[in-house]
């Protein structure tokens, strides 16, 4: 199998507060996890990609000193929104993919974070 | 500049019928295809995949063709089933490991 979880499913948080999600992969050690957001009826939209042991790459826009990400070993990246504001609800996804084959991404089943 | 489109928002199918998504890219570099199916509130869920040296890749119900010199691959479910209803997104993988992914296409399966 190729199985991702992620931690919290769903979190509500005040504005100003910062939130953590965790994203694992279960069976399998991931070389390079992605992270996304999704807005409502639209597409996945990248925000970062990260590979255990370096620093992630940010697609642009993104602003990596809000959106902090970590990937400590090859089954565990972090994404932290830093001082979270409402417009940061979104649903928060993240992928990674195994070793031996980097063309297909197994997805987590994501996080809904929304900021009041 | 969207690479990857799916021009068709919605579809809708009579159970048991042929389900036929389609999307079409415009990077030539792109060398893998994706489809992933995905519910509200759940990651997307791999599907079934397509190398472009191939232009046809079949998996129980799922099937997806790739046609490279029009740029266009398609997934055709068939018998389609009610619990198909979902929506599917088709991605594009270059040699960076980065999927581009298309709008998506709701699919609605009737009874």
């Amino acid at each position: 199998g190729a199985v991702v979880s992620q931690h919290p499913s769903r979190v509500i948080c005040k504005s100003g507060t910062s939130v953590k999600i965790e994203c694992r992969s279960l069976d399998f050690q991931a070389t390079t996890m992605f992270w996304y957001r999704q807005f409502p009826k639209q597409s996945l939209m990248l925000m970062a990609t990260s590979n255990e042991g370096s620093k992630a790459t940010y697609e642009q826009g993104v602003e990596k000193d809000k959106f902090l990400i970590n990937h400590a070993s090859l089954t565990l990246s972090t994404l932290t929104v830093t001082s979270a504001h409402p417009e940061d609800s979104s649903f928060y996804i993240c992928s990674a993919s195994r070793q031996e084959s980097t063309d297909t991404q197994y997805f987590g089943p994501g996080t809904r974070l929304t900021v009041l | 500049d969207q690479q990857v489109k799916q021009n068709s928002p919605s579809l809708s199918v009579q159970e048991g019928r042929i389900s036929i998504l389609n999307c079409d890219y415009t990077n030539s570099m792109f060398d893998y295809f994706l489809w992933y199916k995905k519910y509200p509130a759940e990651g997307p869920t791999f599907l079934i995949s397509i190398s472009s040296i191939k232009d046809k890749n079949e998996d129980g119900r799922f099937t997806v063709f790739l046609n490279k010199s029009a740029k266009h691959l398609s997934l055709h479910i068939v018998p389609s089933q009610p619990g198909d209803s979902a929506v599917y997104f088709c991605a594009a993988n270059s040699n960076t490991g980065k999927l581009i992914f298309g709008q998506g296409t709701t699919l609605q399966v009737k009874p």
